[in-house]
């Protein structure tokens, strides 16, 4: 199974500041990744598919990039209902895999 | 408004089935792959298990192989999990999430998913 390696494991922001999450794949999965945001007691959200395509509706200030094993989510500048835990899960093979997640909180 | 809508968790003992649905509308759902993913509490995502658009071809998480069927009715826009012998360790929230048509985004994973139902195994 390909494993995926979030970090940090959380990170505290201030609003406006720039923030990235980093992933890392065990094994080469092309382009294949998504990124989630998942608020409390809310279903996961798609926000960035194939590394770095932005889902209709997402605000710009989240952008995806990387490919074959190193990738990265960014958020340009931090607002308050940023607030959630963002995953990677690749797609390349079965079984699709999640990282562990990384929990965003507001200074 | 395209939308999924999960059903069937509750409460049930060590070694007990339940059977889960989810109800699908505002798309085309036999062009869909569909899948089960599931959050135990306070903890990450785990997909459980796939089923292909037609139904003909299924995958399953090592963790529930054996023990859980998924299964489709394309009539009526619904894919369901069979879980039978369950554990304490199949507590967790259920969600449907579709795969996105491959004809609109080639290979692609989970672009929407249900609200989730819960499911407490225990005695």
């Amino acid at each position: 199974d390909i494993q995926m390696t979030q970090s940090p494991s959380s990170l505290s922001a201030s609003v406006g500041d720039r923030v990235t999450i980093s992933c890392q794949a065990s094994q080469d999965i092309r382009k294949y990744l998504n990124w989630f945001q998942q608020k409390p007691g809310k279903a996961p959200k798609l926000l960035i598919y194939d590394a770095s395509n932005l889902e209709t509706g997402v605000p710009l200030r989240f952008s995806g990039s990387g490919s074959v094993t190193d990738f990265t989510l960014s958020i340009s500048s931090v607002q308050p209902e940023d607030i959630a835990t963002y995953y990677c899960q690749q797609y390349e093979t079965l079984p699709r895999t999640f990282g562990q997640g990384t929990k965003l909180e507001i200074k | 408004e395209v939308q999924l809508v999960e059903s069937g968790g509750g409460l049930v003992q060590p070694g007990g089935s339940l059977r889960l649905s989810c109800a699908a509308s505002g798309f085309i759902f036999s062009g869909h792959e569909m899948n089960w993913v599931r959050q135990a509490p306070g903890k990450g995502l785990e997909w459980v298990s796939y089923i292909s658009a037609s139904g003909e071809t299924t995958h399953y998480a090592d963790s529930v192989k054996g023990r859980f069927t998924i299964s489709r009715d394309n009539s009526k826009n619904s894919i369901y999990l069979q879980m039978n012998s369950l554990s304490v360790e199949d507590t967790a929230v259920y969600y449907c999430a579709r795969d996105p048509s491959p004809m609109v985004r080639g290979r692609g994973a989970f672009d929407v998913w249900g609200q989730g139902t819960t499911v407490t195994v225990s005695s």
